[in-house]
């Protein structure tokens, strides 16, 4: 157990929809990430917050949105769901500065039907 | 663009025989190379760091290894357990704090008893 947590484990939807996704990072960690895990393209990197504010982008959607509370929870948000959606989604966490090993969360199977 | 190239793609070992998974990058100034080992369905555990050419890491049965081109996680006399898909990321001296990660797709190994 990473101390990580996410919510929901799975989830179904239907194309056109929009969801959330939850994650608490481990108790003392500042910084936030979150990762997309499909078949064909692996772990991809999509966005970083850190204590609040978002620090670094990847390959995020423009329908994808995320942010980081004041707790350090943090929620993706996905909206207009396409099929190609369907994925993994993980949230890790990391100590900053100069921490660099980031730790996993089990993740959230989205499905879109 | 940071790049991760793991080989093999899969691999099958016969209990107790040692092999290594290879990890090549190209990065712009490498902060820091990770193994990370995913069970099916699961959030990837991390394994290792590695900061700089020369440095070697090992826990239990697994010892990893890096070069200024790549890294090997060299796997001794496996067992059954050790089946899971090992996966490689670097990350990058990119500056402004962001620390995110470039996996590879991930070396999938199967211990045969």
């Amino acid at each position: 157990d990473s101390g990580v947590t996410q919510t929901p484990k799975h989830l179904i939807t239907a194309t056109g929809q929009r969801v959330t996704l939850r994650c608490s990072p481990r108790s003392g960690d500042l910084s936030v990430y979150w990762y997309q895990q499909s078949l064909d393209q692996g772990l991809q990197f999509l966005i970083q917050y850190y204590n609040g504010e978002e620090r670094a982008k990847g390959n995020i959607l423009e329908r994808f949105s995320a942010q980081q509370f004041p707790d350090l929870h943090s929620e993706l948000n996905l909206s207009s769901l396409e099929l190609g959606d369907s994925a993994l989604y993980f949230c890790a966490s990391s100590v900053e500065p100069g921490y660099n090993e980031q730790f996993f969360g089990p993740g959230t199977r989205l499905t879109v039907l | 663009e940071d790049q991760v190239t793991q080989s093999p793609e899969a691999l099958r070992l016969q209990e107790g025989e040692s092999s290594s998974l290879n990890c090549s990058y190209t990065v712009s100034g490498l902060r820091g190379l990770f193994w990370y080992r995913q069970d099916p369905g699961k959030g990837p555990e991390f394994l290792f760091t590695l900061y700089s050419a020369g440095e070697e890491k090992e826990k239990e049965r697994l010892k990893a290894t890096l070069t200024k081109k790549e890294s090997f996680l060299h796997i001794t006399a496996p067992k059954p357990e050790d089946s899971a898909t090992y996966l490689c990321a670097v990350q990058a001296n990119s500056g402004a704090g962001s620390y995110q990660l470039t996996f590879g797709k991930g070396t999938k190994l199967s211990v045969i008893p």
